[in-house]
């Protein structure tokens, strides 16, 4: 298994600003993702965070908007910029350890634009 | 692109009644089928993974199975507590990339 703490839990921001969002794992991860999920829906793939690489984006998704670090194995950052109201969610760090193994969730970080 | 879709969207049974949520899905080319637990406002509790060699999988009150010719999973959820309330997403991982296809959900309620 894999225990994955997510930064903050919750924040209230105002529109036009930026924040980041942090997910730490207690272990080495193959993979780690960024997922959306916006009010009442399921939940979205943003990217897939690559170490010490640039992030892999799905469509729809910009790294302009939502840049990506992963300095290592067990890090990443996910940052939400210039925020509008559309951008209200609860955003989700996930990992997996290898190919078609158990993935894993962090407990999210929900996010209120105003 | 995997589609997947989850019936009911909303279930309220009773305490102690058996129950079965369902997942479908399009592309039976799929690496797993994972389901989640998810209470309102916060992350994914994994409850089971099928690997798609396997046709179902067990956790205490939980059985999952998997039919991959048909597109088809589902999660039995056994002898049901008020503590079970809360919404189930089946997601499946189709290719090397371990990304993630979620389904819609099923928002469950166990009354007393």
């Amino acid at each position: 298994s894999a225990v994955i703490s997510q930064k903050p839990s919750r924040d209230i921001c105002q529109r036009g600003t930026s924040l980041t969002i942090q997910c730490q794992v207690d272990s080495q991860v193959t993979m780690m993702f960024w997922y959306r999920q916006q009010p009442g829906q399921s939940l979205t793939l943003i990217a897939t965070a690559n170490q010490g690489s640039e992030a892999t984006y799905e469509s729809g998704f910009v790294i302009d908007k939502f840049p990506i670090s992963r300095p290592n194995l067990t890090f990443s950052t996910l940052t939400v910029s210039n925020m509008s109201p559309e951008d209200s969610s609860i955003y989700l760090c996930s990992v997996v350890k290898g190919v078609g193994t158990e993935a894993f969730f962090g407990q999210g970080t929900r996010l209120t634009v105003v | 692109k995997q589609e997947v879709t989850q019936i009911p969207a909303a279930l309220s049974v009773p305490e102690g009644e058996n129950l079965v949520l369902n997942c479908s899905f399009t592309d039976s080319a799929i690496y797993n089928l994972q389901w989640f637990r998810q209470d309102p406002g916060k992350g994914l509790t994994s409850l089971l993974l099928i690997q798609s060699s396997q046709r179902e999988q067990t956790s205490g009150r939980l059985n999952a199975s998997l039919d991959k010719s048909s597109g088809r999973s589902t999660l039995y959820i056994a002898a049901s507590q008020p503590g079970d309330s809360a919404t189930y997403l089946c997601a499946g991982q189709t290719g090397t990339a371990s990304k993630l296809t979620f389904g819609t959900g099923t928002r469950l309620q166990v009354t007393l």
